[in-house]
């Protein structure tokens, strides 16, 4: 079955320092990948996606995420974090191809900034 | 910016009691989803629609649980008889171009 696993639950970073999430995925082939934001109140908002091509993604708000395929990752990273960019990090995948083509998501990563 | 945009942003109901989860996808879109999201655990699929009828469904969404588009715009989930586990937040997603779009979701409360 397919399944997301986002290993941290929980991170803490200073403002200005890099960030780095981790996603790891189980599936039979690759699936379309995508990282969504979840601000307090908001709802979930993509900040990135990979279908094909290019394993190096750039997002909104500075995030890139790589895909690689040998270790079945797609992780999210950050070269200098804000403070606005507290909030939980969701990893989620999917397979496209028919009238469902539903979303998969991990257990979410809350990070906190700290001045 | 188009936006799904879903109401009311909290439900309280008691138990047993019927609830309607309204949401208006975005406007051009053809396929329209609602998630949930129990307290701490992680967002999980309940259904999705295309075409005026279900193409999948969970096992979360028995018989209790119903969906509509009642006329061009409205996507609505209904609960027919709340259960205390019916608690969480509900997001209505839709989707073009492979990609979801999220309403800020509806926190339902059952007591």
């Amino acid at each position: 079955a397919q399944s997301v696993t986002q290993p941290d639950i929980h991170i803490t970073v200073s403002e200005g320092a890099s960030l780095e999430l981790r996603c790891n995925y189980s599936y039979g082939a690759t699936p379309y990948l995508f990282w969504y934001v979840q601000s307090p109140g908001q709802g979930l908002q993509l900040l990135l996606k990979y279908f094909s091509g290019d394993t190096l993604v750039q997002g909104i708000k500075g995030f890139e995420a790589e895909f690689k395929r040998s270790q079945s990752s797609f992780n999210l990273r950050k070269p200098s974090v804000h403070w606005s960019d507290a909030a939980e990090y969701f990893c989620a995948v999917a397979l496209y191809g028919g009238a469902t083509n539903k979303l998969i998501f991990g257990t979410g990563t809350l990070l906190a900034v700290q001045p | 910016e188009p936006e799904v945009t879903q109401t009311p942003s909290h439900q309280v109901t008691q138990m047993g009691q019927e609830v309607i989860l309204r949401c208006v996808p975005i406007s051009n879109h053809l396929y329209f989803y609602w998630y949930r999201q129990i307290l701490g655990q992680k967002v999980e699929f309940l259904v999705s629609f295309y075409n005026n009828e279900i193409s999948e469904k969970s096992e979360i969404f028995d018989d209790q649980f119903s969906v509509e588009r009642p006329d061009g715009s409205n996507f609505t989930l209904k609960i027919r008889s709340t259960k205390l586990e019916d608690s969480a937040m509900y997001f209505c997603a839709s989707r073009a171009k492979n990609i979801q779009y999220f309403g800020a979701g509806t926190r339902l409360s059952v007591l």
